[in-house]
């Protein structure tokens, strides 16, 4: 069964390090999206890509956070530095196109970050 | 602002019941909708997606829209114990990007 992969699964780091999580979508799937979870709320997005370029990061912190998809199929969310309100659930999706009429989003299984 | 509101709970239905579970969402200008489950300290796990106004069922799931009043619904017939987690209702509302309202907690007692 396609799956998006996410590693690693859990992260403790502290404050003033860099932290780095990877994704793999599902084959064929060219929109990846990084979203942000903190606890009792629901997914806020962080970046959308189409293939290897990005189509909305307007709710990305850009001062410590980046995000690529070099190649169109894996991608990397990195925080740096990492600060202690950054402990949340960062979650991959995919979708086969944000163009589709129902863009149905897949979830991987999301890195816990606690920032200490 | 683009909001998406739903009660977050907990909502608490006996085992074989039926659980509903409500959405409301700001803009008329939306043009598809999401409900996700999520088990504690799980990712989000799609269950229906729905675009036209009226009902659709998938199983023991029914989803329901009505875009003139902006809410959109979810029915679980016969809810088993498993049937216990957050449901999330997300929408895209044009902008291709999805919305997520904060969850309701459903609990299902045997």
């Amino acid at each position: 069964e396609a799956e998006v992969a996410q590693s690693p699964r859990y992260k403790i780091t502290e404050k003033s390090q860099a932290v780095a999580f990877w994704c793999d979508p599902i084959s064929g799937h060219a929109t990846l999206y990084w979203y942000r979870q903190i606890l009792g709320q629901g997914p806020e997005l962080l970046v959308q890509f189409q293939d290897e370029s990005v189509v909305d990061d307007s709710q990305l912190p850009k001062d410590r956070f980046s995000a690529e998809r070099l190649k169109g199929v894996d991608s990397t969310l990195k925080i740096q530095p990492a600060e202690l309100g950054d402990s949340a659930m960062y979650l991959c999706a995919s979708s086969l196109s944000w163009t589709e009429i129902i863009n149905e989003q897949f979830f991987g299984p999301g890195t816990r970050l606690t920032v200490l | 602002q683009k909001e998406v509101e739903q009660n977050s709970g907990p909502l608490s239905v006996p085992e074989g019941a039926i659980a509903s579970l409500n959405c409301t969402y700001s803009d008329r200008v939306s043009q598809s909708f999401f409900w996700y489950r999520q088990y504690s300290g799980k990712s989000p796990e799609l269950i229906m997606s729905i675009y036209s106004n009226g009902d659709k069922e998938d199983g023991r799931f029914t989803a329901q829209l009505n875009k003139a009043s902006q809410y959109v619904s979810l029915l679980i017939r016969d809810s088993q114990p498993s049937d216990s987690a957050t449901y999330l209702c997300a929408v895209n509302f044009g902008n291709e990007k999805l919305t997520f309202g904060t969850g309701t907690r459903l609990t299902i007692i045997p």
